[in-house]
């Protein structure tokens, strides 16, 4: 049971370039996140997905897009890359309904750099 | 505007030392989350609380719907417990605010 992957854990594009983060959970979860994480802030919402099929926008989702591809897989698509998405992002899963009654579960991270 | 605050912002304690995060929210919610951020960068759930009290090891939750705050605890902290913790609520079904963090250093 490995819970949620993320990859990849460190990437370094320039400006401009495109690149898809992967997320998998193998716990039949309903909803997945991604959030970014920046110094000084709290985790930001980027998008999410509440069901396989759905998906929603979250506090931050612009120069982004997402697909959840299946139960198991959400991704996070940066089209255009800019140095404002140099952040660290989590994708994290929960069993679903109401993120207030559900513990999340999030995945080691992964470490962008736009230069 | 929903919002999460922490206090205090770091903390640096010796080993053994009782510890206490504080949290608190803006808006009425039914649950509050507690999570450990590991120096590595990986985040763990701590706790999931509506009410009273949770009690996991050393560590402790509470929280006053009414007063809009919860605290954690850490008993006999340890150089191990050295991490970011991190408050969330949630504000919507899906949403959750986190707090920005506060970094607990445990010296030996």
């Amino acid at each position: 049971n490995a819970g949620v992957t993320q990859t990849p854990k460190f990437q370094v594009l320039k400006t401009g370039q495109s690149m898809t983060l992967q997320c998998a959970q193998d716990m039949n979860h309903n909803s997945m996140y991604w959030y970014r994480q920046d110094p000084g802030m709290g985790l930001r919402l980027i998008y999410y997905s509440a069901s396989e099929g759905t998906t929603d926008k979250g506090e931050v989702p612009n120069g982004y897009n997402v697909s959840r591809l299946n139960k198991r897989e959400f991704s996070l698509r940066l089209e255009s890359a800019a140095p404002s998405q140099t952040s660290v992002y989590f994708c994290a899963s929960s069993e679903g309904g109401t993120i207030a009654g559900n513990t999340i579960y999030f995945g080691e991270g992964s470490w962008l750099t736009v230069v | 505007k929903n919002e999460v605050e922490q206090s205090p912002q770091n903390l640096t304690a010796q080993e053994g030392e009782f510890i206490t995060i504080n949290c608190s929210y803006s808006v009425g919610i039914s649950a509050l989350h507690w999570l450990q951020q590991h120096p590595g960068g990986g985040i763990v759930s701590l706790f999931m609380l509506s009410s009273g009290k949770k009690k996991h090891g050393r560590l402790i939750a509470t929280i006053n719907i009414q007063e809009k705050h919860s605290s954690l605890h850490i008993t006999a902290s340890h150089p191990r417990d050295s991490a970011v913790y991190i408050c969330a609520a949630p504000f919507g079904n899906e949403k959750l605010t986190f707090g920005t963090g506060t970094r607990l250093t445990i010296i030996p």
